[in-house]
């Protein structure tokens, strides 16, 4: 019962362009939702959250969009870099500091 | 140190071989948590400590999988009689209760 997924399991863009990911989730009890980035070889690191009593959340280059109607959250990172290449994990709890759910990840290529 | 700690980085087995993988938290972080990552695959929960409750064990793949860990510091996950499936990266993750969680550079464990 995949409850996190991220339906593409690869993005390319070109540097400069906007980057768009994807996550949908089943459980509607989920309320805290998550982006992570991992680079090989390293473990996932912390990128952007946003709570359900938010609908975006910004950080610089990155931005969270939460619907939760629709059980779906985006990822924008505008504008892209090489370095942005990675892979980014979607990830979601029934509360904050509870146990997360990842969905399969999308490896995202941003070409120069 | 800084961050979380796992040790050993890579370990290569024989089938049927018992393993111990073990994970340093972040200091004063009262939930641990374990994943690992298949090939091509996402992060999949196995087991999340938090503080002196009873871990949440709900995502050990079966009963050769266990893990402990001593009030809040380290953690050891052991895997008895490794099957070929096992093989996968373990990450280690740490977090206060704010649902960020840091995670390790993970143990990459082949079994042959």
């Amino acid at each position: 019962d995949q409850q996190v997924k991220q339906n593409s399991p690869s993005l390319s863009v070109q540097e400069g362009r906007i980057s768009i990911l994807n996550c949908d989730y089943t459980n509607s009890m989920f309320d805290y939702f998550l982006w992570y980035k991992k680079y090989p070889a390293e473990g996932p690191t912390f990128l952007i959250s946003i709570s359900s009593i938010k609908d975006k959340n910004e950080d610089g280059r990155f931005t969270v969009f939460l619907n939760k109607s629709a059980k779906h959250l985006s990822l924008h990172i505008v504008p892209s870099q090489p370095g942005d290449s990675a892979v980014y994990f979607c990830a979601a709890s029934e509360a904050s500091g509870s146990r997360l759910t990842f969905g399969e990840g999308t490896q995202l290529t941003v070409n120069p | 140190g800084a961050g979380v700690s796992q040790s050993p980085s890579n370990k290569v087995t024989e089938k049927g071989k018992d393993v111990e993988l073990r994970c340093d938290p972040i200091s004063g972080h009262t939930a641990l948590y374990w994943y690992r990552q298949r090939l091509g695959q996402g992060l999949e929960f196995l087991i999340y400590f938090q503080g002196n409750s009873a871990p949440d064990k709900s995502g050990l793949p079966s009963d050769r999988f266990s893990a402990e860990r001593t009030g809040e510091s380290v953690s050891t996950l052991t895997i008895q009689r490794t099957q070929q499936e096992d093989s996968a990266v373990y990450l280690c993750a740490s977090s206060l209760m704010t649902g960020e969680l840091f995670f390790g550079e993970g143990s990459r464990l082949t079994v042959l």
